[in-house]
């Protein structure tokens, strides 16, 4: 049985720099073709695909984040690492990350961590 | 970057009712199209994959079709536990992934 979980801090200032840590078990990011993602969601609104890192460390970016966003795995861990710098208000969402089947659709979800970004 | 026009945004139905979404792509994603539930406070949960495959586990009264530019997904019979907001989802082959912009399904 997959599962995956989110953790990190639920408020952080403006201008700082998000850790999310998505820890995971019942597959290893070691072998071929397995992939985790990572979405998010803003509060009352729709979702949005962050960044993907596969099990021979390609990893990818939503274009209009890839500046900002950096998607990191320990496989001995069983742990995807996703950071986000200059975090703004509007930053403010529920964060996933997600299992990718074939590369094509994101088949097992954790639970979500909702981040808020406030002074 | 593919955009994905979902309608409609929201939708009122009563329980049996088919219900009809649809999702259009900005231009040709072939069959490369995937469609999700979510629950208030819950994480999403995929139904149907590749336009028109079923997930395992989900009810058959789910169901999908369409490839190309314009996709449908379809309840064929309405049930109280249906309520909840639907997204499609693209992927392309660099891969980047897109989702629309969501229906919410409410019982009339």
């Amino acid at each position: 049985q997959i599962t995956l979980k989110e953790s990190g801090p639920t408020l952080v200032k403006p201008t700082q720099t998000l850790t999310l840590t998505c820890t995971f078990s019942g597959f290893s990011l070691s072998t071929s073709g397995v992939g985790v993602g990572w979405i998010r969601q803003p509060p009352g609104k729709a979702l949005e695909w962050l960044a993907l890192i596969y099990w021979d460390d390609d990893k990818r970016y939503s274009p209009s984040l890839k500046s900002r966003l950096t998607i990191t795995k320990d496989t001995s861990k069983n742990q995807v690492v996703l950071t986000m710098t200059n975090m703004d208000p509007v930053d403010t969402a529920t964060y996933y990350c997600a299992h990718i089947r074939d590369g094509a659709a994101f088949d097992i979800w954790g639970q979500g961590t909702m981040v808020t970004v406030s002074s | 970057d593919i955009q994905m026009t979902q309608s409609p945004s929201s939708l009122s139905a009563s329980v049996g009712d088919r219900v009809t979404i649809t999702c259009q792509a900005s231009q040709d994603i072939s069959n490369y199209l995937n469609w999700y539930q979510q629950k208030p406070g819950k994480a999403p949960k995929l139904l149907i994959y590749d336009a028109s495959n079923l997930e395992t586990g989900v009810p058959s009264r789910f169901s999908g079709s369409g490839s190309g530019t314009d996709f449908t997904f379809t309840i064929s019979s309405l049930q109280p536990e249906d309520i909840a907001t639907y997204y499609c989802q693209q992927y392309d082959n660099l891969p980047r992934y897109t989702f629309g912009q969501g229906t919410r399904l409410e019982i009339k």
